[in-house]
C-alpha cells in the first residue's frame, strides 16, 4: 500500500539554526499539505499545494518558514531561524483531490533547544 | 477562522463498553472527516461525510452528520483494546474553495482490558 514518506523522523536543533524537512507524497496525489501538531492538539495547516502552486499559506509564519514543491511531486519545508516555540510534530499529508480524505506521513518530530 | 469543538477531551472505558465522541461547529459545514491517531503515530483517515443527515458504518464504528451540517458524531460499539487512540474530526466550511480542513482537539480514548 502506498504511503507518504517523510524525513528525517526526528530532528534536534539549536535555536537560530536552520532546519529542513522533506516529504514525498503518494504517487498521483496532486494536493500536498504541511501541518504542525502540538502535543494534545489537532494538526494545524501551515501550507497547502495544488501541484507545484501554493494555494493556502495563510497560517505559515513567512518571516521564518518557507515551503516549496518545485516539480509538483516532493516538497520541502524549511525553518530559518528555528525558535524554541517551533518544537512540535511536522506532518505532511497528500490527497488525490482537496475535497477528499488526506493520507498522512509518519511526521518529523522537531525539538529546538 | 473555523473552529470545530470536540467533546469529550478524554474518555476511559472498559473493554466491551460503547464510546461516542461529538464534534460541533457554529457554522454550516461542507463536509466532515474523521481520523484516528494511535499513540506515537500519525492521523489515519477513517471516513468523510458530505450529505445532511448522512450515516455511515465501518464494522463497529458508526459516523453521523447532523441534519443542519453543524455537528457530527462517531460511535464505537463494544470497544476493544485496538480502538485505543485519539479520534479527530476535521471539517471544511461550506463555500470554501480551498477545502481547508480545521481539526478539532480530538478525543483521547483509553480502553481497559
Amino acid at each position: 500500500e502506498a504511503e507518504v514518506a517523510q524525513s528525517p523522523r526526528y530532528k534536534i536543533t539549536e535555536k537560530s539554526q536552520a532546519v529542513a524537512f522533506w516529504c514525498d507524497p503518494i504517487s498521483g496525489h496532486a494536493t500536498l499539505y504541511w501541518y504542525r501538531q502540538i502535543l494534545g492538539q489537532g494538526p494545524e495547516l501551515l501550507v497547502q499545494f495544488q501541484d507545484e502552486s501554493v494555494v493556502d499559506d495563510s497560517q505559515l509564519p513567512k518571516d521564518r518558514f518557507s515551503a516549496e514543491r518545485l516539480k509538483g511531486v516532493d516538497s520541502t519545508l524549511k525553518i530559518q531561524p528555528a525558535e524554541l516555540g517551533d518544537s512540535a510534530m511536522y506532518l505532511c499529508a497528500s490527497s488525490r483531490d482537496r475535497n477528499l480524505g488526506q493520507y498522512f506521513g509518519p511526521g518529523t518530530r522537531l525539538t529546538v533547544t | 477562522g473555523q473552529q470545530v469543538m470536540q467533546i469529550p477531551q478524554y474518555q476511559h472505558v472498559q473493554e466491551g463498553e460503547d464510546f461516542t465522541t461529538y464534534c460541533n461547529s457554529s457554522t454550516t459545514l461542507s463536509n466532515i472527516q474523521w481520523y484516528k491517531q494511535r499513540p506515537g503515530g500519525h492521523p489515519v483517515f477513517l471516513i468523510q461525510l458530505v450529505k445532511s443527515g448522512e450515516v455511515k458504518k465501518q464494522k463497529r464504528l458508526t459516523f453521523q452528520f447532523g441534519e443542519a451540517k453543524k455537528n457530527s458524531s462517531l460511535h464505537i460499539t463494544a470497544t476493544q483494546t485496538t480502538d485505543v487512540g485519539t479520534y479527530f474530526c476535521a471539517a471544511t466550511d461550506r463555500g470554501s474553495t480551498l477545502g481547508r480542513l480545521y481539526f478539532g482537539r480530538g478525543t483521547q480514548l483509553t480502553v481497559w482490558p
